[in-house]
Parts: structure tokens; C-alpha cells; sequence
């Protein structure tokens, strides 16, 4: 079965730290890549996304993640985090054959140690 | 330009009565989404309109949940007899069809459900 699968739930980091969420798809064919963020009380907001080419993608508020096909992960990472980056991260997929609905991971909860 | 409106922004009902839920989706997206997110856990997918058709219910999780969309914009997500599994948020995205960004979706701030 199609799934994403993030197999962090809970991560926490020290301000200034760097940071790696891991996320690894299950697909016979290449996906689309995207991470969201949603911070406490707000909706989700798209920190970056892969379709095809150069596989690090670069995202909005210092984030990256680089798509490895063989080991069918898109892991997103920023070399410092700060602390307003404390919210809840999901990675998702959609297929390219479709684009009728994307397929969340359970999100991985980011606290941030002062 | 104005962003993915929904309301209520809060519904507190009762059990066995039926509740709506509203989506106002971005201008000129033509594919719009409902996902369910309960309490700690991720998004599920319920439903997914391209214009006023829906080609993708496989998510909505029982006859008791519908959903439809009128003049290509709004779009109401009914449930009937609500269970109290059914409290949760409810998010509404949409996006546009148009060139490299057709899969992004924009979301709305949800309408957090709590079913007493």
C-alpha cells in the first residue's frame, strides 16, 4: 500500500542546532515531495517541494531537503534552528500519475530547547 | 489576494445532529480538498473536487459524511448524525491546475468539530 511514513514523533532540539526530519515513502514510481509545517494555532504552510531535477531543494525559512531515490527518502534539514520553528512538520507525497489528493505522514513534533 | 477562507473557525454540537462546514477556496483554483485531522495525528483525505465533480470520495469515511461544490468556489462538507468521532479539524486546500505548481495546495485554517 501507498504510505509515508515519518518515524519520528516527537524531536527536540537545542536553539542553534542543526536539525535532520526524516520522512521515507513507499511507491513503485517517483513522487511528488513536499513538506508542510503547522505551527500551534495555524493552518499548514509549504516549506519546500520536489517534483523533478536537482535533488536538494532549497525552502522558505532556511529549510532544504535532498530527495534519495534509493533509499526512497526526502529528509528535510536546516543547519540552525530557532525558536520559532517549534511547531508540527508532515511530510507528503503525491503521485505523479494523480493529482487527486496528497498522502500526509503522521508529522513529526518539533520542540526547541533554549 | 485573499487566501483559503473556512467557517466556522469553531462547531461544538451535539451528538446525532447534523452539522455544515464551509470552504471559500483561493479565486481560479479549480481542484479543491477536504482532510480530517484528529486530535495528534496527521491529515487524512476525504474528498477531492476538480470544478463541480468529484472524481475522488475514497476518503470520506462513511455514508454519513457528503460534500459538495457549486460554480466552480464554494464548497460545504455536510455531516449527518455526527458521532463523536467525529470531532476533529476539519482543513479545506485548494489549488490551481495551471503549469509546474498544480499539485501545491494552499489550506485554510480549519474548523476545529467537537461532537458532546
Amino acid at each position: 500500500a501507498q504510505s509515508v511514513t515519518q518515524p519520528d514523533i516527537h524531536i527536540t532540539v537545542s536553539e542553534g542546532a542543526s536539525l535532520e526530519l526524516r520522512c521515507n515513502y513507499s511507491y513503485g514510481a517517483t513522487p511528488y515531495l513536499f513538506w508542510y509545517v503547522q505551527s500551534p494555532g495555524q493552518g499548514l504552510q509549504l516549506l519546500l517541494k520536489y517534483f523533478s531535477g536537482d535533488t536538494l531543494v532549497q525552502g522558505i525559512k532556511g529549510f532544504e531537503a535532498e530527495f534519495k531515490r534509493s533509499q526512497s527518502s526526502f529528509n528535510l534539514r536546516k543547519p540552525s534552528v530557532h525558536w520559532s520553528d517549534a511547531a508540527e512538520y508532515f511530510c507528503a507525497v503525491v503521485l505523479y500519475s494523480s493529482a487527486s489528493k496528497i498522502i500526509f505522514g503522521s508529522g513529526t513534533r518539533l520542540s526547541i530547547r533554549p | 489576494g485573499a487566501g483559503v477562507s473556512q467557517s466556522p473557525s469553531n462547531k461544538v454540537t451535539e451528538k446525532g445532529k447534523d452539522v455544515e462546514l464551509r470552504c471559500d477556496p483561493i479565486s481560479g483554483h479549480t481542484a479543491l480538498y477536504w482532510y480530517r485531522q484528529r486530535l495528534g495525528q496527521g491529515l487524512e483525505f476525504l474528498i477531492y473536487f476538480q470544478g463541480n465533480s468529484a472524481p475522488d470520495k475514497s476518503g470520506l469515511p462513511s455514508d454519513r459524511f457528503s460534500a459538495e461544490r457549486t460554480g466552480e468556489s464554494v464548497s460545504t462538507l455536510t455531516i449527518q448524525r455526527t458521532q463523536q468521532e467525529d470531532s476533529a479539524v476539519y482543513l479545506c486546500a485548494s489549488s490551481s491546475r495551471k503549469g509546474g505548481s498544480s499539485y501545491e495546495q494552499y489550506f485554510g485554517p480549519g474548523t476545529r468539530l467537537t461532537v458532546t
